[in-house]
């Protein structure tokens, strides 16, 4: 079973507040990514990383922001709240040895 | 049962039967793809992958089958339980040395008592 985890699970905020989603794995994989996901659809890649100090946007653009100081942390910030941000969002983790990439459980965000 | 994962959205199959979910992929360069299931409320959990070198590969309960000449991946799962009730989703990782993975739209599996 996975190690990572997501905090808080979820978060209901007003328009406008700053706030940062924790992802931490104990597995020590190099790559980590978060996915923003609507209910019943796919996953999008929001943000990538292939190891410490490195970051990439990925596909969907996002107003969000991330950081890679620890290989274990991948938090998630988003500077000003808005509607548009309600969603879940994934993160997720990848080793060496493995093609698949293993997910926490989420955290719902609803903006208000 | 069988669907088309990016055209019919949900599939309900009687529990006990064999379900046939599909899935189309983009890029014929991808050197591989996983099948996830997502439960209600959960992350997407890995079921099984296949490389690009691969027509074909069993998991237990689930066969996954790969046409290249169509980019047509399946997911089949041996009789069907109520447990397998949940989104499945495709992935292919379409850029080699990037791991960056695609997913597809999902099918949601509903098994009926």
């Amino acid at each position: 079973e996975a190690d990572i985890y997501q905090t808080p699970r979820y978060l209901v905020i007003g328009t406008g507040k700053k706030i940062t989603l924790e992802c931490s794995q104990t597995m020590g994989h190099d790559k980590m990514y978060w996915y923003q996901q609507d209910p019943g659809m796919e996953l999008h890649l929001i943000h990538y990383s292939y190891g410490v100090n490195s970051t990439e946007k990925g596909d969907l653009s996002s107003e969000s922001t991330v950081s890679r100081i620890r290989t274990e942390h991948f938090p998630l910030t988003l500077e000003s709240a808005r509607p548009s941000h309600t969603s879940q969002y994934l993160c997720a983790s990848r080793g060496l040895t493995y093609t698949e990439a293993f997910f926490g459980q989420g955290t719902r965000l609803t903006v208000v | 049962g069988e669907s088309v994962g990016l055209h019919l959205p949900t599939l309900s199959v009687q529990e006990g039967d064999n379900s046939i979910i599909n899935c189309a992929y983009s890029n014929s360069a991808s050197d591989y793809f996983i099948w996830y299931k997502q439960e209600s409320g959960k992350g997407p959990q890995f079921i099984i992958d296949i490389r690009s070198n691969m027509d074909k590969r069993q998991g237990q309960r689930v066969t996954v089958l790969l046409n290249k000449t169509v980019k047509h991946l399946s997911l089949q799962i041996a009789a069907t339980q109520p447990g397998d009730s949940a989104v499945y989703f495709c992935a292919e990782n379409p850029f080699s040395g990037t791991y960056k993975y695609i997913f597809g739209t999902g099918t949601r599996l509903k098994v009926l008592a």
